[in-house]
């Protein structure tokens, strides 16, 4: 039963165009919901996280938006740059329990063509 | 800014050898992580540390052990190495047992069993 999922293995944008990758939840318990990026023989880093209590958080190029109602959230890049070339991990737990009941996404692999 | 190193990088072995995965991490961490990934899929937890002597199995089954002797050292021993064990081993870290800090992760370990 996987509780967090990334539908969209992978998405091609052009530089200079918004990217947008989706993420979707099935455990009512999940309040904490955050997005890492990981590069080729690297591990991932993270990059912008979100609580239950807000529906955007912005961060540079960066905004994850939150819709409760339905167990969705999106992460934006605006405008995407060959550096954001990555796979991007939507990551989610209940926020009292800790990173020990995070789960993970399997992850889209965003390519920004020049 | 890697201040959380796994070694080696990369190992290949054949079966029913003796493994040691290598973690350290210098940011005085309490909350250390280790996380198996096999290529397309989601990142699994499979063991973690709330502190030195402390020690719990994650939410996937794995045959691999761990030890937490000191605060920056969380190694992964594998006493019998086969080939269902092939896949890429993630450590991390983070600096508070809620939710609210991002794990901070390492460069992986691919294995290979041979």
């Amino acid at each position: 039963d996987q509780q967090v999922k990334q539908n969209s293995p992978s998405l091609s944008v052009q530089e200079g165009r918004i990217s947008i990758l989706n993420c979707d939840y099935t455990n009512s318990m999940f309040d904490y919901f955050l997005w890492y990026k990981k590069y080729p023989a690297e591990g991932p880093t993270f990059l912008i996280s979100i609580s239950s209590i807000k529906d955007k958080n912005e961060d540079g190029r960066f905004t994850v938006f939150l819709n409760k109602s339905a167990k969705h959230l999106s992460l934006h890049i605006v405008p995407s740059q060959p550096g954001d070339s990555a796979v991007y991990f939507c990551a989610a737990s209940p926020l009292i329990q800790g990173a020990q009941k995070l789960v993970f996404g399997q992850g889209t692999r965003l390519t920004i063509n020049p | 800014e890697a201040d959380i190193y796994q070694t080696p990088r990369y190992l290949v072995i054949g079966t029913g050898k003796k493994i040691t995965l290598e973690c350290s991490q210098t940011m005085g961490h309490d909350k250390m992580y280790w996380y198996q990934q096999d290529p397309g899929m989601e990142l699994h937890l499979i063991h973690y540390s709330y502190g030195v002597n402390s020690t719990e199995k994650g939410d996937l089954s794995s045959e691999s052990t761990v030890s937490r002797i000191r605060t920056e050292h969380f190694p992964l021993t594998l006493e019998s190495a086969r080939p269902s064990h092939t896949s890429q081993y993630l450590c991390a870290s983070s600096a508070q047992t809620g939710g609210g800090s991002p794990l901070h992760f390492g460069n992986g370990t691919r294995l290979t069993v041979t």
